[in-house]
C-alpha cells in the first residue's frame, strides 16, 4: 500500500534554532499534503495543508511564518520551525492523498517528534 | 465537518468483538463517516469509511444507521494490538478533504 514517510522522528534543539522536517510520498505522487500538530495527551489539529508549486495554506491561528512550508515535488513536503521554542514541542505529523479520488483513505506519516529546550 | 461524539474508553477482552459507537447527528448528507486510529507515538492510521451502506473490510466493519446520525465500527476479533485511540471523523470530501476534524476519540484498551 502507499506509504508516507517523516524525517527525522525525533529531534531535540535549543531554543531560538530552526527545525525542519520532511514528508516523502514514496510509492505515489501527492499534489496535496497536510500536516498536523498534536500535544501530549491532546488530539490531532490541523496546522496547514501543503501544495504542490503554489504557498501552503494555513489554518487559523497558526503563524505561517513561524511554520515555513515548502513543497517543491510532487513526492516531498517539508515543514520548518524557525525560531524554536520550548512551546513548540510536540508531536508534528503529514498526511498525503495518494490520488485515488478525494473521498477515499488519507495516509500519514510515522510523526516526528519535536522537543526544543 | 460535522461534529461527532464518541465515548472517552472502552475495554474489550481479546479474542471479542469490540462495537465502538459515535454520533454525528449533524452530519450532512454529503459527509462520509471516517474511522481512523492512532496508536501510542504513531501517526493515524485507516480502517475505513462509509456514506450510507455498511462496509466491510479485512480489518473492520462499519454499521451507519438508516438516518446516518450514528455508526458502530466493529473490530470482530479484538487482539491486544488492536489497543488504540479510534477517532471517528465525518468529512465531506472534495474541497475539504484531507482536513479532518480529530475529536479527542475512543481509548479501546483490549485486555487479555
Amino acid at each position: 500500500g502507499a506509504v508516507v514517510s517523516q524525517h527525522p522522528s525525533w529531534v531535540i534543539c535549543k531554543s531560538g534554532t530552526s527545525v525542519k522536517i520532511e514528508c516523502r510520498s514514496l510509492d505515489f505522487q501527492a499534489t496535496t499534503m497536510f500536516w498536523y500538530r498534536q500535544f501530549p495527551k491532546q488530539s490531532l489539529m490541523l496546522m496547514a495543508t501543503s501544495n504542490e508549486g503554489s504557498k501552503a495554506t494555513y489554518e487559523q491561528g497558526v503563524e505561517k511564518d513561524k511554520f515555513l512550508i515548502n513543497h517543491a515535488s510532487l513526492t516531498l513536503s517539508t515543514l520548518t520551525v524557525t525560531s524554536a521554542h520550548p512551546e513548540d514541542s510536540s508531536f508534528y505529523i503529514c498526511s498525503a492523498n495518494s490520488g485515488g479520488g478525494n473521498t477515499g483513505e488519507l495516509f500519514f506519516g510515522e510523526g516526528s517528534r519535536l522537543t526544543v529546550l | 465537518d460535522a461534529k461527532t461524539t464518541q465515548p472517552p474508553s472502552m475495554d474489550c477482552a481479546e479474542g471479542r468483538a469490540a462495537n465502538l459507537p459515535c454520533n454525528h447527528s449533524t452530519i450532512s448528507g454529503n459527509e462520509y463517516v471516517y474511522w481512523y486510529r492512532q496508536i501510542h507515538s504513531q501517526g493515524p492510521q485507516y480502517i475505513i469509511h462509509g456514506l450510507k451502506n455498511n462496509e466491510t473490510n479485512e480489518m473492520a466493519s462499519l454499521i451507519i444507521t438508516e438516518d446516518r446520525k450514528s455508526s458502530t465500527l466493529i473490530l470482530p476479533h479484538a487482539t491486544l494490538r488492536d489497543t488504540a485511540v479510534y477517532y471517528c471523523i465525518a468529512n465531506a470530501g472534495g474541497t475539504s478533504y484531507g482536513k479532518l476534524t480529530f475529536g479527542q476519540g475512543t481509548i479501546l484498551t483490549v485486555h487479555p
